[in-house]
């Protein structure tokens, strides 16, 4: 079974507005951090965000927050104001505890600004 | 300001060959991993290590052997080089476990094409 789930391959957003992108995730691990990296078309991995699975609050980091409900075990990634250069692909991945320090990755979404 | 280093960042191999891939952090992180990107997917893990000495095998370590003899290096091996091993590689680094939660670090990426 898929441990991180990204539903969308690819979305279309227009430049300025705010953009949502969705991650579940599934672990029955109490202990769990959630990540986003952004990959622009050059290659490099880029560290976005972390949410603890402890955090009660939901982590924010400049333009992007996650939007974190851990019921629903969602973890989504919210751009506000989208600017040209977020165009890139976005992957969540998780670290369980028990996991030997492995992180678990989704397959992404191709994420496009259009001006 | 180094970070994470790969080399080569591009290689062309024929079936069969061997080479190394060699990754390089100045951050004194304690675990390293190897990771390859395939078109449509998330990261998957390799092999990984935990520090210098020790390693283990990731979600797909067929066909690759490592070694961290240095705390700073950690290389990737290809005996025999196949087809199916055309990807993106890409090399990371992190300070520690859960529930710290601190990211992990990745080198520019060596993608390999394996004819």
């Amino acid at each position: 079974a898929q441990k991180i789930t990204q539903t969308q391959p690819g979305m279309f957003v227009q430049e300025k507005e705010a953009v949502t992108l969705d991650c579940t995730y599934d672990t029955s691990d109490q202990s769990y951090g959630l990540f986003w990296y952004k990959q622009p078309s050059s290659g490099e991995m880029i560290f976005l965000i972390y949410q603890g699975s402890y955090d009660e609050q939901n982590a924010t980091e400049g333009r992007y927050s996650l939007n974190f409900q851990k019921a629903r075990k969602s973890a989504n990634l919210v751009i506000s104001a989208s600017q040209l250069g977020d165009s890139a692909m976005y992957f969540c991945a998780m670290r369980e505890a028990d996991s030997n320090y492995q992180l678990i990755w989704g397959a992404g979404t191709k994420l496009i600004i259009k001006p | 300001n180094a970070g994470v280093t790969q080399t080569p960042k591009f290689r062309v191999l024929k079936t069969g060959q061997s080479m190394t891939l060699l990754c390089a952090q100045d951050m004194n992180h304690e675990y390293m991993y190897w990771y390859r990107q395939d078109p449509g997917m998330g990261l998957r893990l390799i092999h990984y290590s935990v520090g210098e000495g020790t390693t283990a095998k990731g979600e797909v370590p067929d066909g690759y052997n490592v070694s961290r003899l240095k705390k700073q290096n950690f290389l990737l091996g290809l005996e025999s080089a196949a087809p199916s091993q055309t990807s993106v590689y890409f090399c990371a680094s992190s300070y520690s476990r859960l529930p710290t939660g601190t990211e992990a670090f990745f080198g520019q990426g060596t993608r390999l094409t394996v004819v």
